[in-house]
């Protein structure tokens, strides 16, 4: 079984168009992460939500809107799409325990948006 | 603890051993973590070591952490070319509002070849 799966796997569009991503955990986990990994392979985090509640909004343009309409689903609407939003986008789920244990998360296989 | 620097390729022989290096910035972080990438894949977590202990052994892989220079290496004993893929290292920033867990920066990751 898929722990986090996102769709779609591939998106092709055009600059000034909107589009979404969709992810899903299936592990139970309460906090979901969107991480953006652009063509030199590095790994930024946009957004975390945890409980439905967001956490983490590092500085990405507003055009970047998250949306968790319950704890197993963390979905990513892009507005007005620019060439430089081409990249691979990852979705990741994690547990929040009490300090005393290491952060794992779980990542999904990515989506990798062209802008054309 | 947005600096998280690794050398970007290494390649070696099948059945010769590894040795990927990375340095970090954050000195307060409580584990270091190593994540493995295969190729149109997500993330996956390999290892991570508690920042008190010097070295961490599980199965082919050594982790060793040198809390003085900020140094964190992995070592993958007989390497296989299923070894083939990036490794990224990984630090814990600080615990944001609402959250208990703090973000992981990662590195660039090093793109590992192993030739048959």
């Amino acid at each position: 079984d898929t722990a986090v799966s996102q769709t779609p796997k591939y998106l092709v569009t055009q600059m000034g168009n909107d589009k979404s991503i969709k992810c899903e955990q299936n592990l139970g986990h309460d906090t979901m992460y969107w991480y953006k990994q652009d063509s030199k392979k590095f790994l930024k985090i946009m957004f975390s939500y945890n409980n439905k509640e967001l956490i983490i909004n590092e500085t990405v343009p507003n055009r970047f809107s998250p949306k968790s309409p319950d704890k197993a689903h963390l979905n990513l609407h892009i507005n007005s799409l620019e060439l430089g939003d081409s990249a691979v986008y990852f979705c990741a789920s994690s547990q929040e325990w009490d300090r005393g244990g290491a952060y794992e998360q779980y990542f999904g296989p990515g989506t990798r948006l062209t802008v054309t | 603890g947005e600096d998280v620097e690794q050398s970007l390729f290494l390649s070696v022989r099948e059945g010769d051993s590894s040795v990927i290096n990375c340095t970090y910035t954050d000195s307060s972080s409580t584990y270091l973590y190593w994540y493995k990438q295969e190729p149109g894949a997500g993330l996956q977590l390999l290892t991570y070591i508690f920042s008190n202990m010097d070295m961490k052994q599980d199965q082919r892989l050594t982790v060793l952490l040198n809390k003085k220079d900020k140094h964190l290496s992995l070592r993958i004993a007989d390497t296989q070319t299923g070894d083939s893929a990036i490794y990224f290292c990984a630090e814990e920033g600080p615990a944001d509002r609402g959250s208990t867990l703090g973000r992981l920066y990662f590195g660039r990751g090093t793109q590992l070849t192993v030739w048959p």
